[in-house]
């Protein structure tokens, strides 16, 4: 079952512009990760935020969560081309060893140059 | 190898023939998880592996579904009878020990005909 669910389903940007995708889980979380898939196949991991994190930056990545509202954001500033993608917030539970991801249905993000 | 390995990167089969995948996980990675993608969807968990043990395989589907990973490395996906409702992207991916972020490989996009 999924977890996550990713707002919008899909974003249309012009190259240069910000783009804001959101994720909203259902139960307590361990951590929290967002991932992009080009084309439908392999993922590739962003960035990884922990329950007691609020804020974290990569590059132009910049992720929030919001525990209490169970939900987190992913912005990429300056968006490009080949930012061209599907995004996903994947959610691991609390507990020892946790590793299940449950992902969301993913953000279809198109850049447009 | 530098990244984690999937074989064969398509696949197309007659329903009710039997089919495996194969995962070649990064070298030195424990952890190995299987998960299955269907168009329009986030990827779902399947069976995880710590070392050559399914530590959880709560996620396959059905009886017609195992997988192994003899020595701890490469891992194979079996199918049995297989149906239309099977075709789908299967992605492997592995990390260290379990924790953080999942390194995946390309998928297996398997379509029964």
């Amino acid at each position: 079952s999924q977890q996550g669910e990713e707002d919008p389903q899909a974003l249309s940007i012009q190259e240069g512009e910000n783009a804001t995708m959101n994720c909203s889980y259902k139960t307590s979380i361990n951590n929290l990760q967002w991932y992009r898939q080009n084309s439908g196949r392999g993922l590739v991991h962003l960035i990884l935020i922990r329950s007691n994190e609020r804020e974290k930056h990569s590059g132009r990545l910049r992720v929030t969560l919001d525990t209490s509202k169970k939900s987190s954001s992913l912005l990429i500033t300056a968006s490009r081309a080949a930012d061209t993608a599907s995004y996903f917030c994947a959610t691991d539970p609390p507990g020892a060893g946790s590793y299940q991801l449950t992902f969301g249905k993913g953000t279809k993000l198109s850049v447009i140059p | 190898g530098a990244g984690v390995s999937q074989t064969p990167s398509n696949k197309v089969t007659e329903k009710g023939k039997y089919v495996e995948l194969r995962c070649d996980p990064i070298s030195g990675h424990t952890a190995l998880y299987w998960y299955r993608q269907s168009l329009g969807q986030g990827p779902e968990f399947l069976i995880y592996f710590q070392g050559t043990g399914a530590a959880d395989d709560s996620g396959l589907p059905n009886d017609r579904f195992f997988a192994v990973r003899p020595e701890g490395s490469v891992s194979t996906l079996k199918i049995q009878r297989t149906e239309r409702g099977d075709s789908a992207v299967y992605l492997c991916a592995s990390s260290p020990r379990g924790m953080g972020g999942y390194t995946f490989g390309s998928g297996t996009r398997l379509t029964v005909v």
